[in-house]
């Protein structure tokens, strides 16, 4: 079946410090993926996306994202966190003819 | 620009009652779909609308109906609340359903109670 498994459920760590959120998917085929964020009370923001091309993605407020096909993997990262990072982070995955399909997600906690 | 609004913002229901949850999008997308957030599941498709005038179930569909009224509108409702069915609501659309590589755009969610 097809799935997206997100490693860790939370995440806390301090200013400046470097983030990488681990995200595996179990699709065969193309897959098109996602990393939404959420902010506390907001709606769903997308970060960054794969579609095809360089597998190195980067995205909004400096976060990137590497597919490794091999690894069925697509993990997120930032060199330096903020404490306005302090969300929760989806990652997320579909085929070309599939619904969007979404990992259970980080909480990430970012301490001054 | 508002992109996707969600009515009510909070709701608090008796189980047994009825309750239906608007969206509306501005962005011409021809997809809808609604999905429940829990804690530690992420978000689960409820059902969804690849384009107006089709629904269809999505992963979590029980308990649940959904109507396309319009290109712009797709709304959800409970026919008879349970407690399982407290979570928060999102609803999002997308330009095109089965389109891959079209993100998702999200509303700011309903966050309903059932006692």
């Amino acid at each position: 079946a097809q799935s997206v498994s997100q490693h860790n459920h939370h995440v806390i760590l301090s200013e400046a410090a470097s983030l990488e959120l681990g995200c595996n998917y179990s699709y065969g085929g193309t897959v098109n993926l996602f990393w939404y964020v959420q902010y506390p009370g907001q709606h769903l923001q997308l970060l960054l996306k794969y579609f095809s091309g360089d597998p190195l993605v980067k995205g909004i407020k400096g976060f990137e994202a590497e597919f490794i096909k091999s690894k069925f993997s697509f993990n997120l990262r930032k060199p330096s966190v903020q404490w306005s990072d302090t969300a929760e982070y989806f990652c997320a995955a579909k085929n070309s003819w599939g619904k969007l399909q979404f990992g259970a997600g980080t909480q990430v906690v970012v301490t001054p | 620009n508002a992109g996707v609004t969600q009515t009510p913002k909070f709701q608090v229901l008796k189980t047994g009652q009825s309750m239906t949850l608007q969206c509306a999008q501005d962005m011409n997308h021809n997809s809808m779909y609604w999905y429940r957030q829990d804690p530690g599941m992420g978000l689960r498709l409820i059902y969804y609308s690849a384009s107006e005038g089709t629904t269809d179930k999505g992963e979590v569909p029980n308990g649940y109906n959904v109507s396309r009224l319009n290109k712009r509108e797709f709304s959800l409702r409970l026919e008879s609340a349970a407690p399982s069915q407290t979570s928060v609501y999102f609803c999002a659309s997308s330009t095109k359903e089965g389109a891959g590589n079209q993100p998702q755009h999200f509303g700011d969610g309903t966050r309903l109670s059932i006692l």
